[in-house]
């Protein structure tokens, strides 16, 4: 089994910065990757999936890259609604692993 | 727009059962995998269990011989039986829709249910 490292826990920031989040499997893997983001007691929201496609209706300062080991979520420029937890996910076939989460708060 | 609703859950004893129910408001397309995940109180995400449209299963190993995915194809309805609970499972259970692509590339969990609540504790 892959482990997902996400980083950083927390990041705080303020509206209008550009942001990134990490997420670096243990072993190379696929690119089935996706990210989420997740406001209290509300269900997650796809954002990216396969690493880098844009779900439909997200807004485009929201961008994803990576392959391999390592895998980028980008926020271009912070908006008040982006406050929120993230979480990447990998899914090899078998299982679905996420990330432990950044939760990006207000500086 | 597919809409997801879970429920049976509710508050249950260390070793008990409970059986959980995803109704979709339809199945479209031929790659109809769904997906349980998990959420802990002030923890993160968890992935659970996935069904194929073929039924084939496969279970995160934290669940794996005590937890069972199923699906009724003509009710639209997913289910996840929950044996020999422990207080660790107890969590937010959320049905979410696998959406594939004709080549079966996996394109992240596009539809979400509501959440239903399980508390093991006694």
């Amino acid at each position: 089994d892959f482990q997902m490292t996400q980083s950083p826990s927390t990041l705080s920031a303020s509206v209008g910065d550009r942001v990134t989040i990490t997420c670096r499997a243990s072993q190379s893997v696929s690119a089935w990757l996706a990210w989420y983001q997740q406001k209290p007691g509300k269900a997650p929201k796809l954002l990216i999936y396969k690493a880098s496609s844009l779900e439909s209706g997200v807004p485009s300062r929201f961008s994803g890259s990576g392959s391999g080991t390592e895998f980028t979520l980008t926020i271009s420029s912070l908006q008040p609604d982006d406050f929120a937890t993230y979480y990447c996910q990998l899914y090899d076939s078998y299982s679905g692993t996420f990330g432990q989460g950044t939760k990006v708060e207000i500086k | 727009e597919v809409q997801l609703v879970e429920s049976g859950g509710g508050l249950i004893q260390p070793g008990g059962s409970l059986r959980l129910s995803c109704a979709a408001s339809e199945f479209t397309g031929r790659n109809n995998y769904m997906s349980w995940v998990r959420q802990a109180p002030g923890k993160g995400l968890e992935w659970v269990s996935i069904i194929y449209s073929g039924g084939t299963t496969y279970y995160a190993d934290s669940v794996k011989g005590r937890f069972t995915i199923s699906r009724d194809t003509s009710k639209n309805t997913v289910y996840l039986q929950l044996n020999s609970l422990r207080a660790e499972d107890t969590a937010v259970y959320y049905c979410a829709r696998d959406r594939r692509d004709d080549y079966g590339d996996y394109h992240g969990m596009d539809v979400w249910g509501q959440g239903t609540t399980v508390t093991v504790s006694s």
